[in-house]
C-alpha cells in the first residue's frame, strides 16, 4: 500500500512563503502526476493544479498564477509546492494526491495526510 | 473557473439510497467523461470513491456508483450506513487542462 508523506505545519507572516513536500517512500512518486487542493477553514476542496509526471508540464488555475511554483525532485521522488505573497485567506490544509487512475490518469488516488499551513500576523 | 454546483445537503436513514447531483457546463462535465468523486471525513484526507464517471477504484464497494447525463454527473449510495456520513465533492477535468471541484455535500444518516 502505497503511503503518502507530507511535511508538517507551518506557521506564516502576511507576505512570506511556504514550500510543503510530498514524497512515497520507496514509491517512483514522481513517475505519475501530482495535484495539489487545499481546504480553508469551514470550506471545500480547491484545485489549485497540477504537474505532470510524463514532462514536468506544470497547470495552474488562473487564480494562482503568479503565486503558485509546483515541482518535482525525480532524484528523491518527491514533489513541491511553493506558494509567494501568503495572506491570512491562504490559511488552509494543503493535500497533495497521486494523479494515478483513469483513462488520462485524471483521478487522484493517492493523497497526503495534508499539511496545515497558518498565516498570522 | 467556477465551482460544479452540488446541493450543500442530503440526508438519508440506514439502508436507503441517495443520489448526489454535480452540475458543470460543457467545458467540464459535459465535455469529458472524466468525473471523480470524494468521500472525505472531517480531518482525514479524502478518499477517491469513482473516477471516469462510473469505475470504482480497487477497495470500493459497489454501494457506490456513478453516472453522467449532459453536465449533470450523478454519485448514488445504496443502502446507506452510518460510516458514509460525511463530505462528498465531485470533480472534472476541464477544456483549460485544469481540475475543478464541486461545492461540496454534506451526507447526514439519519
Amino acid at each position: 500500500q502505497v503511503q503518502v508523506v507530507q511535511s508538517g505545519a507551518e506557521v506564516k507572516i502576511p507576505g512570506a512563503s511556504v514550500k510543503v513536500s510530498c514524497r512515497a517512500p520507496g514509491h517512483t512518486f514522481t513517475n505519475y502526476g501530482v495535484t495539489w487542493v487545499r481546504q480553508a477553514p469551514g470550506q471545500g476542496l480547491e484545485s489549485m493544479g497540477w504537474i505532470s509526471g510524463y514532462n514536468g508540464d506544470t497547470y495552474y488555475p488562473q487564480k494562482f498564477q503568479g503565486r503558485v511554483t509546483m515541482t518535482t525532485d525525480t532524484s528523491t521522488s518527491t514533489a513541491y509546492m511553493e506558494l509567494t505573497g501568503l495572506g491570512s485567506d491562504d490559511t488552509a490544509v494543503y493535500y497533495c494526491a497521486r494523479m494515478g487512475l483513469g483513462v488520462t490518469h485524471d483521478a487522484f488516488d493517492i493523497w497526503g495526510q495534508g499539511t496545515m499551513v497558518t498565516v498570522s500576523s | 473557473q467556477s465551482a460544479l454546483t452540488q446541493p450543500a445537503s442530503v440526508s438519508g436513514s440506514p439502508g436507503q439510497s441517495i443520489t448526489i447531483s454535480c452540475t458543470g457546463t460543457n467545458t467540464d462535465v459535459g465535455g469529458y467523461d472524466y468525473v471523480a468523486w470524494y468521500q472525505h471525513h472531517p480531518g482525514k484526507a479524502p478518499k477517491l470513491l469513482i473516477y471516469d464517471v462510473s469505475n470504482r477504484p480497487s477497495g470500493i464497494s459497489d454501494r457506490f456508483s456513478g453516472s453522467k447525463s449532459g453536465n449533470t454527473a450523478s454519485l448514488t449510495i445504496s443502502g446507506l450506513q452510518a460510516d458514509d456520513e460525511a463530505d462528498y465533492y465531485c470533480s472534472s477535468y476541464t477544456s483549460f487542462s485544469l481540475y475543478v471541484f464541486g461545492t461540496g455535500t454534506k451526507v447526514t444518516v439519519l
